[in-house]
This record gives structure tokens, sequence and C-alpha cells, in this order.
């Protein structure tokens, strides 16, 4: 029944490292997020998807990659992660185009980076 | 630029009524939202407003005021477990959310 869904909640590993996060929708909708909120507890938007197409990509180390199989799925790749990559990451979505209408998070997944 | 203004903590006695203010500049303005998030939780909806004036919602109420640029969110009948934070977020001209840091809302007995 879970709407949004990600996988890991939580994540420790060390500097350099390579992981990912899975993103898992089931509410239909057409456009997908995600966030990372950091210690100071801003929410910032990292990537948007709109029926698995890129939308908006704000300015995050291209370290970070994400990737949306289909519009129920967006999974977020990191490379040679860094000490400053620690935070929460949200996945979110939301029934329409762009950052139009209410948001649906996911749980969040803890990152600590050692 | 943009930016997002609200108190970064406030305490509340259980019962009571308290109000969380929000100020904005955004580029162009497509509406208010206001989350709450629990403690290690997610943020969940909680208001969304567009047009000036008081939106209802049970013991939970949001007001806007365009041209000042300007939201609230009004908690009445206090209980323990309205302790959160609560985030005030701008819908900007592309329609991109502009994120405040977040109130965090202390209630004791």
């Amino acid at each position: 029944d879970t709407a949004v869904s990600q996988t890991p909640k939580y994540l420790v590993t060390q500097m350099g490292n390579d992981k990912s996060i899975k993103c898992e929708q089931n509410l239909g909708h057409d456009t997908m997020y995600w966030y990372k909120q950091d210690s100071k507890k801003f929410l910032k938007i990292m990537f948007s998807y709109n029926n698995k197409e890129l939308i908006i990509n704000e300015t995050v180390p291209n370290r970070f990659s994400p990737k949306s199989p289909d519009k129920a799925h967006l999974n977020l790749h990191i490379n040679s992660l860094e000490l400053g990559d620690s935070a929460v990451y949200f996945c979110a979505s939301s029934p329409l185009a762009g950052d139009t209408g209410e948001l649906f998070f996911g749980e969040g997944s803890r990152l600590t980076v050692l | 630029g943009q930016n997002i203004d609200q108190p970064t903590e406030m305490t509340a006695t259980e019962g009571a009524i308290v109000q969380i203010n929000c100020t904005y500049q955004t580029s162009g303005f497509n509406g208010l939202f206001w989350y709450q998030q629990h403690a290690g939780e997610a943020p969940t909806f909680l208001s969304y407003n567009v047009l000036d004036g008081l939106e209802e919602k049970g013991r939970f109420s949001s007001f806007l005021s365009r041209s000042k640029g300007y939201s609230y969110l009004l908690l009445k009948e206090l209980q323990m477990k309205d302790s959160a934070s609560y985030l005030c977020a701008a819908l900007d001209s592309n329609y991109q959310l502009i994120w405040g840091a977040g109130t965090k809302l202390i209630i004791k007995p």
C-alpha cells in the first residue's frame, strides 16, 4: 500500500564508493523528483522527471545521475561519494508536470559517508 | 534572488494557538504550500493557497497575502503530536518550489 517507497532507508559507506538509491511510486503520477535535505533541513530539489524525461536538473555534481526506466521508477546513482553527500535523500511524486501540485514524499534515505 | 523566511523555532503550550509566519520573495508566484515534517520522517502536505485569504482545514488554517508576500499557518487546540517542523514553500513562475528551512514547533504540556 506504500505510495512512494525508496530503498535503502539507511546507507553508510566510505568515501569514494558508488551507491544507488531506488524509488518507486504506485500512485500513477507522471512526475517524480529527488530532493536532498541537509543537516540544516533545507529541502533542495535535485532532479525532476516527467514521464521518464528529465525536466529539472538543478546544479548538482555530475557524480549524481538519475535514471528513470519507467514513469513509476526514478533511481539515483551516486559515483565517488564525498563527505558532503551525507544527507537525507527524499524521492517524491506529483500528478502534474513540474512542481505544480501536492508532493507525495517517500520516507527518505539517510546516506552517511565516512 | 528567491527567498523564503520563516522563524527557526517556536514554542507553544498544549491546547493553545500558534501562528507560524512565512514571507517569500520569488520570481513570479503560483501558490504557497505548507508541509509538516516530523523528526526523521518525510514531509506531508498540509495546505495550498494561491488566492488571498484564509483557508480553514480542521484545526489548521493557512492565510495568504499576495501583495505582502506573506503567509501564515495557524494551529489551534495544539496537541503534543503537532510537535514537528513546518515547511513553507512558494511556487515561482517556472513552477519550481522554493523551500524555507522550516520552523521547528515545540509543544509543552
